[in-house]
């Protein structure tokens, strides 16, 4: 099993671009989130999904979209990026059960600058 | 809207110390409580949990946190740390059952000197 996996790893874009940040598991897992970690703010949730075609807005959805055509895949979009989107984004996966239990398999991340 | 406050942004001790981080959180409800570590260049693993029953849960590594009700606290302790334990820690509330959202303190980084 690959786990989660997450790319790019890094990337630089200008303000105004937009890009997808990809993320896959492989672990059959209903449930998907995405966070964002900035420094001194800790983790906040951007959007989730608990499965297939089911998404919602976290703590800090503006700015993002998400889709969830199937249960491996939860893309992040970025529509047009702004300097305050710098941060370092990590997707998590969980079955129902397991996000109950708090045990999110994290990905390794996707630090973003946007200039 | 659930909260979580963590006290200390950053804690330095020697080896063998003692460690006490201090977690606080807002709730209305039913809570689930989590300690998470992030190791350094390293992503979030899980440290321990505290559903309910006994208020003193142990986890990995020798870590333990007690849950206080009355003072909404959820403090993680280790008896003598050590250099590898050099991280940086989370705490985290998420609701009852059937409640998805996971809301994590701002972190405090553990900084340990042989």
């Amino acid at each position: 099993n690959a786990g989660v996996t997450q790319t790019p790893k890094f990337q630089v874009l200008k303000t105004g671009q937009s890009m997808t940040l990809q993320c896959a598991q492989d672990m059959n897992h209903e449930y998907m989130s995405w966070y964002r970690q900035d420094p001194g703010m800790g983790l906040r949730l951007i959007h989730y999904s608990v499965g297939a075609g089911i998404t919602d807005q976290g703590e800090v959805p503006n700015g993002y979209n998400v889709s969830r055509s199937t249960t491996e895949d939860f893309p992040l979009r970025l529509l047009s990026a702004a300097p305050s989107q710098t941060s370092v984004y990590f997707c998590a996966s969980s079955s129902l059960a397991g996000v109950e239990e708090g045990e999110q398999f994290f990905g390794p991340g996707t630090r973003l600058t946007v200039l | 809207a659930q909260s979580v406050s963590q006290h200390n942004h950053h804690v330095i001790l020697s080896e063998a110390a003692s460690l006490e981080l201090g977690c606080n959180y807002s709730y209305g409800g039913t809570v689930n409580l989590f300690w998470y570590v992030q190791y350094p260049g390293q992503h979030l693993q899980l440290l321990l949990k505290y559903f309910s029953g006994d208020p003193l849960v142990k986890g990995i590594k020798g870590f333990e946190a007690e849950f206080i009700k009355s003072k909404f606290s959820f403090n993680l302790r280790k008896p003598s740390v050590q250099w590898s334990d050099t991280a940086e820690y989370f705490c985290a509330v998420k609701g009852g059952a059937g409640s998805y959202q996971l809301t994590f303190g701002k972190g405090t980084k553990l900084s340990v000197i042989p």
